[in-house]
C-alpha cells in the first residue's frame, strides 16, 4: 500500500550543489509528475512523463532535469542547485490518459527543500 | 489556456458552520474538474471529481461540488464543518482531450475551523 514514494523527505543544499529527488510508484501507472509548490502559488508542473521513455516541460523546467527510469521510477535532478529552488517538490503519478477515473493523479508525501 | 481561480486563500469558519470554498475555471471547452485536499506536511488526496454525467458530485469526508457550467464554476461545500477540515484545499482543471493528461491547480484555499 505505499503508492507514490518521495526521496528524500528533507535536504539542504548549499548554492551551487546538486542533488536527485526520487520518486517510485507500485500502483502500475503510467504517466508521473514534478510538481513545486510555493506559499501562494499553489502547485507548478516541472516535468511529466506521460510513459516510460518520454519526458516533456511543465511549467517551470528551467534548472531541472529529469529522467524516467522505468515504469516506477522518475527521478528530478538539480544540477546547481539555486536559493529560488527552495519548495517543497511533489511527485505524483496516474493511471494513463483517458476519461474519468484514470486521470487521477495520486501524490507522494513531497521532499522539502532548502538552498543556502 | 485554461486556468483556474480560488477566491479567497483563507477562509475560516466556525465549527458546525457551512464550509464554501469558491473555484472558478477558464477553458474554450468544459474541462474535468477536480478537488484535492492538503493535511500538514503531507501530500495531495483527491476530495472528488467532475468528468461528465451529474453536475454535482460527492466527495470523501461529506464534502460535494456543483460543476455549473454557465458560471464556469466548481465551488467546493460542506454542510457542517469539522476541525478535521483543517487544511488547504485545491481545484483544479484537466483539458478533456489532449493535454498529455496535466493538472492546472489553483492557488489553493487554506481553511480554518474555529470552535
Amino acid at each position: 500500500n505505499a503508492g507514490v514514494t518521495q526521496t528524500p523527505k528533507f535536504q539542504v543544499l548549499k548554492t551551487g550543489q546538486s542533488m536527485t529527488l526520487q520518486c517510485a510508484q507500485d500502483m502500475n501507472h503510467n504517466s508521473m509528475y514534478w510538481y513545486r509548490q510555493d506559499p501562494g502559488m499553489g502547485l507548478r508542473l516541472i516535468y511529466y512523463s506521460a510513459s516510460e521513455g518520454t519526458t516533456d516541460k511543465g511549467e517551470v523546467p528551467n534548472g531541472y532535469n529529469v529522467s524516467r527510469l522505468n515504469k516506477r521510477e522518475f527521478s528530478l535532478r538539480l544540477e546547481s542547485a539555486a536559493p529560488s529552488q527552495t519548495s517543497v517538490y511533489f511527485c505524483a503519478s496516474s493511471e494513463a490518459r483517458g476519461p474519468g477515473a484514470k486521470n487521477i493523479q495520486y501524490f507522494g508525501a513531497g521532499t522539502r527543500l532548502s538552498v543556502l | 489556456a485554461q486556468s483556474v481561480t480560488q477566491l479567497g486563500s483563507h477562509v475560516s469558519v466556525s465549527e458546525g458552520a457551512l464550509v464554501l470554498l469558491r473555484c472558478n475555471y477558464s477553458s474554450s471547452v468544459p474541462p474535468y474538474l477536480f478537488w484535492y485536499v492538503q493535511y500538514p506536511n503531507q501530500g495531495l488526496q483527491l476530495l472528488l471529481k467532475y468528468t461528465t454525467g451529474a453536475t454535482l458530485v460527492k466527495g470523501i469526508n461529506g464534502f460535494e461540488a456543483e460543476f455549473k457550467k454557465s458560471e464556469t464554476s466548481f465551488h467546493l461545500t460542506k454542510p457542517s464543518a469539522h476541525m478535521s477540515d483543517a487544511a488547504e484545499y485545491f481545484c483544479a482543471v484537466k483539458r478533456v482531450a489532449g493535454g498529455g493528461n496535466k493538472l492546472t491547480f489553483g492557488t489553493g484555499t487554506q481553511l480554518k475551523v474555529e470552535l
